[in-house]
Protein backbone atom coordinates (compact mmCIF):
# COMPACT_ATOMS: atom_id res chain seq x y z
CA UNK A 1 0.00 0.00 0.00
CA UNK A 2 0.63 3.57 -0.21
CA UNK A 3 3.27 5.08 1.96
CA UNK A 4 3.86 8.45 3.13
CA UNK A 5 7.69 9.85 4.62
CA UNK A 6 7.81 13.08 6.10
CA UNK A 7 11.39 14.03 6.45
CA UNK A 8 11.32 16.30 9.57
CA UNK A 9 9.91 15.33 12.59
CA UNK A 10 10.58 18.62 14.15
CA UNK A 11 11.16 22.30 12.55
CA UNK A 12 11.93 25.75 14.57
CA UNK A 13 11.65 28.91 12.75
CA UNK A 14 11.96 32.78 13.66
CA UNK A 15 8.78 34.89 13.48
CA UNK A 16 8.30 36.77 10.08
CA UNK A 17 10.61 33.89 8.10
CA UNK A 18 9.65 30.80 6.38
CA UNK A 19 9.04 27.08 7.07
CA UNK A 20 8.94 24.07 4.54
CA UNK A 21 7.98 20.73 5.11
CA UNK A 22 8.38 17.99 2.83
CA UNK A 23 6.88 14.42 2.21
CA UNK A 24 7.21 12.19 -0.32
CA UNK A 25 5.01 9.12 -1.18
CA UNK A 26 5.38 5.67 -2.97
CA UNK A 27 1.81 5.15 -4.57
CA UNK A 28 2.13 6.97 -8.14
CA UNK A 29 -1.72 6.41 -8.37
CA UNK A 30 -2.03 8.55 -5.52
CA UNK A 31 -3.70 11.93 -6.72
CA UNK A 32 -5.12 13.75 -4.05
CA UNK A 33 -2.72 15.34 -1.16
CA UNK A 34 -3.43 17.29 1.68
CA UNK A 35 -2.11 18.68 4.90
CA UNK A 36 -3.71 19.18 8.60
CA UNK A 37 -2.53 20.80 11.31
CA UNK A 38 -3.04 19.92 14.71
CA UNK A 39 -2.55 22.42 17.64
CA UNK A 40 -1.89 20.78 21.21
CA UNK A 41 -4.56 19.30 22.92
CA UNK A 42 -6.73 19.14 19.75
CA UNK A 43 -7.70 16.98 16.69
CA UNK A 44 -6.83 17.76 12.97
CA UNK A 45 -8.17 20.22 10.76
CA UNK A 46 -7.75 20.65 7.38
CA UNK A 47 -5.43 23.94 6.21
CA UNK A 48 -4.83 22.86 2.45
CA UNK A 49 -4.57 20.68 -0.29
CA UNK A 50 -3.30 19.92 -3.90
CA UNK A 51 -4.91 17.21 -6.58
CA UNK A 52 -2.31 15.73 -8.97
CA UNK A 53 -3.40 17.95 -11.63
CA UNK A 54 -1.90 21.07 -10.95
CA UNK A 55 1.61 21.52 -9.02
CA UNK A 56 1.05 24.72 -7.09
CA UNK A 57 -1.69 25.86 -4.69
CA UNK A 58 -1.37 28.59 -2.81
CA UNK A 59 -3.76 29.95 -0.19
CA UNK A 60 -2.66 33.18 1.82
CA UNK A 61 0.51 32.16 3.45
CA UNK A 62 0.11 28.80 2.93
CA UNK A 63 1.61 27.25 -0.77
CA UNK A 64 1.61 23.18 -1.55
CA UNK A 65 4.28 22.43 -4.61
CA UNK A 66 3.88 18.85 -6.20
CA UNK A 67 6.68 17.09 -8.21
CA UNK A 68 5.04 14.39 -9.17
CA UNK A 69 7.81 13.06 -10.91
CA UNK A 70 9.73 12.54 -7.50
CA UNK A 71 7.00 11.94 -6.13
CA UNK A 72 7.12 14.55 -4.03
CA UNK A 73 5.27 17.74 -2.11
CA UNK A 74 5.92 20.37 0.16
CA UNK A 75 4.46 22.70 2.43
CA UNK A 76 5.68 26.32 2.78
CA UNK A 77 4.25 28.79 5.11
CA UNK A 78 5.48 32.32 4.96
CA UNK A 79 5.97 35.41 6.94
CA UNK A 80 6.02 32.44 9.81
CA UNK A 81 3.26 33.37 13.08
CA UNK A 82 3.28 32.19 16.84
CA UNK A 83 -0.12 30.59 15.86
CA UNK A 84 1.38 28.36 13.06
CA UNK A 85 3.42 26.56 15.82
CA UNK A 86 1.95 23.01 15.63
CA UNK A 87 2.05 19.18 14.54
CA UNK A 88 1.76 19.18 10.26
CA UNK A 89 0.47 15.80 8.93
CA UNK A 90 0.83 15.45 5.29
CA UNK A 91 -1.48 13.16 3.93
CA UNK A 92 -1.95 11.50 0.13
CA UNK A 93 -5.21 9.01 -1.04
CA UNK A 94 -4.75 6.48 -3.26
CA UNK A 95 -7.30 7.77 -6.12
CA UNK A 96 -10.77 6.61 -3.98
CA UNK A 97 -11.31 9.61 -1.87
CA UNK A 98 -13.35 7.49 0.38
CA UNK A 99 -10.36 4.97 0.89
CA UNK A 100 -8.86 6.94 3.64
CA UNK A 101 -5.81 8.85 3.46
CA UNK A 102 -2.42 7.47 4.70
CA UNK A 103 -0.81 10.42 6.73
CA UNK A 104 3.34 11.21 7.40
CA UNK A 105 4.26 11.16 11.26
CA UNK A 106 3.97 14.88 11.27
CA UNK A 107 6.42 17.48 11.52
CA UNK A 108 6.02 19.62 14.96
CA UNK A 109 6.80 23.48 14.04
CA UNK A 110 7.38 25.95 16.55
CA UNK A 111 7.89 29.39 15.90
CA UNK A 112 9.88 31.39 18.31
CA UNK A 113 9.82 35.41 18.58
CA UNK B 1 -21.65 24.30 9.89
CA UNK B 2 -21.40 20.88 11.76
CA UNK B 3 -19.70 18.77 13.98
CA UNK B 4 -18.19 15.41 15.25
CA UNK B 5 -18.68 14.22 19.03
CA UNK B 6 -17.01 11.64 20.24
CA UNK B 7 -17.71 9.24 23.38
CA UNK B 8 -16.09 9.14 25.63
CA UNK B 9 -13.10 11.73 25.95
CA UNK B 10 -11.02 9.21 27.83
CA UNK B 11 -11.21 5.93 28.25
CA UNK B 12 -9.80 3.60 30.62
CA UNK B 13 -9.86 -0.14 30.38
CA UNK B 14 -8.42 -3.34 31.85
CA UNK B 15 -6.72 -6.13 29.94
CA UNK B 16 -9.05 -8.41 27.85
CA UNK B 17 -12.09 -6.41 28.22
CA UNK B 18 -14.03 -5.30 25.25
CA UNK B 19 -14.18 -1.43 25.16
CA UNK B 20 -16.81 0.77 23.03
CA UNK B 21 -15.79 4.07 20.98
CA UNK B 22 -18.67 6.18 19.24
CA UNK B 23 -18.69 9.01 17.21
CA UNK B 24 -21.81 11.11 15.81
CA UNK B 25 -21.47 13.32 13.03
CA UNK B 26 -24.36 16.30 12.28
CA UNK B 27 -22.33 17.44 8.60
CA UNK B 28 -24.61 14.52 6.62
CA UNK B 29 -21.79 13.04 5.71
CA UNK B 30 -21.68 9.72 3.74
CA UNK B 31 -18.57 8.23 4.48
CA UNK B 32 -17.22 7.93 8.42
CA UNK B 33 -13.77 6.98 9.35
CA UNK B 34 -11.90 5.72 12.60
CA UNK B 35 -8.06 6.50 12.69
CA UNK B 36 -5.62 5.62 15.57
CA UNK B 37 -3.02 7.88 16.45
CA UNK B 38 -0.07 6.50 18.23
CA UNK B 39 2.69 9.03 19.61
CA UNK B 40 5.36 9.17 17.02
CA UNK B 41 3.31 7.20 14.18
CA UNK B 42 1.12 9.50 12.78
CA UNK B 43 -2.17 8.26 12.14
CA UNK B 44 -3.47 4.67 10.62
CA UNK B 45 -6.97 3.89 9.06
CA UNK B 46 -8.62 1.60 11.14
CA UNK B 47 -11.97 0.92 9.93
CA UNK B 48 -14.33 3.22 7.09
CA UNK B 49 -17.62 3.22 6.35
CA UNK B 50 -19.34 4.70 2.85
CA UNK B 51 -22.51 4.15 3.72
CA UNK B 52 -25.04 2.85 6.67
CA UNK B 53 -24.35 -0.74 7.05
CA UNK B 54 -20.83 -0.50 5.08
CA UNK B 55 -17.86 -1.29 6.43
CA UNK B 56 -14.24 -1.63 5.00
CA UNK B 57 -11.10 -2.39 6.74
CA UNK B 58 -8.22 -0.28 6.96
CA UNK B 59 -4.58 -1.04 7.46
CA UNK B 60 -5.15 -1.92 11.39
CA UNK B 61 -8.26 -3.33 11.40
CA UNK B 62 -7.12 -6.78 12.88
CA UNK B 63 -8.13 -6.15 16.46
CA UNK B 64 -11.11 -4.23 16.19
CA UNK B 65 -14.60 -4.36 15.11
CA UNK B 66 -17.07 -1.35 13.74
CA UNK B 67 -20.86 -1.11 13.20
CA UNK B 68 -22.49 1.97 11.41
CA UNK B 69 -26.06 1.68 12.67
CA UNK B 70 -26.74 4.98 10.77
CA UNK B 71 -25.65 7.22 8.91
CA UNK B 72 -24.86 10.00 11.34
CA UNK B 73 -23.13 7.88 13.78
CA UNK B 74 -19.62 5.12 13.68
CA UNK B 75 -18.80 3.06 16.19
CA UNK B 76 -15.49 1.45 17.00
CA UNK B 77 -14.79 -1.95 19.43
CA UNK B 78 -11.51 -2.84 20.62
CA UNK B 79 -11.87 -6.67 21.09
CA UNK B 80 -9.40 -7.38 23.44
CA UNK B 81 -7.10 -4.49 25.15
CA UNK B 82 -3.98 -4.95 25.37
CA UNK B 83 -1.99 -4.13 28.68
CA UNK B 84 -0.14 -0.66 28.72
CA UNK B 85 -1.88 0.21 25.15
CA UNK B 86 -2.17 4.06 25.18
CA UNK B 87 -3.63 5.99 21.63
CA UNK B 88 -5.92 8.20 20.61
CA UNK B 89 -8.54 7.53 18.33
CA UNK B 90 -9.98 9.63 15.94
CA UNK B 91 -13.33 9.98 13.88
CA UNK B 92 -13.39 11.29 10.70
CA UNK B 93 -16.10 11.98 8.05
CA UNK B 94 -16.15 12.99 4.64
CA UNK B 95 -18.97 14.13 1.89
CA UNK B 96 -18.01 12.73 -1.55
CA UNK B 97 -14.99 14.23 -1.41
CA UNK B 98 -11.38 13.98 -0.22
CA UNK B 99 -11.49 16.68 2.29
CA UNK B 100 -11.82 14.70 5.91
CA UNK B 101 -13.74 16.73 9.26
CA UNK B 102 -12.39 15.47 12.68
CA UNK B 103 -13.51 14.75 15.84
CA UNK B 104 -12.12 15.72 19.18
CA UNK B 105 -10.65 11.76 20.12
CA UNK B 106 -11.42 9.83 22.53
CA UNK B 107 -7.82 9.00 24.86
CA UNK B 108 -7.61 5.11 25.53
CA UNK B 109 -5.48 4.25 28.15
CA UNK B 110 -5.28 0.44 29.36
CA UNK B 111 -3.92 -0.53 32.74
Amino acid sequence: GEKVEQHQSTLSVREGDSAVINCTYTDTASSYFPWYKQEAGKSLHFVIDIRSNVDRKQSQRLTVLLDKKAKRFSLHITATQPEDSAIYFCAASMGNYAQGLTFGLGTRVSVFP
Amino acid sequence: GGIITQTPKFLIGQEGQKLTLKCQQNFNHDTMYWYRQDSGKGLRLIYYSITENDLQKGDLSEGYDASREKKSSFSLTVTSAQKNEMAVFLCASSMNSYEQYFGPGTRLTVL
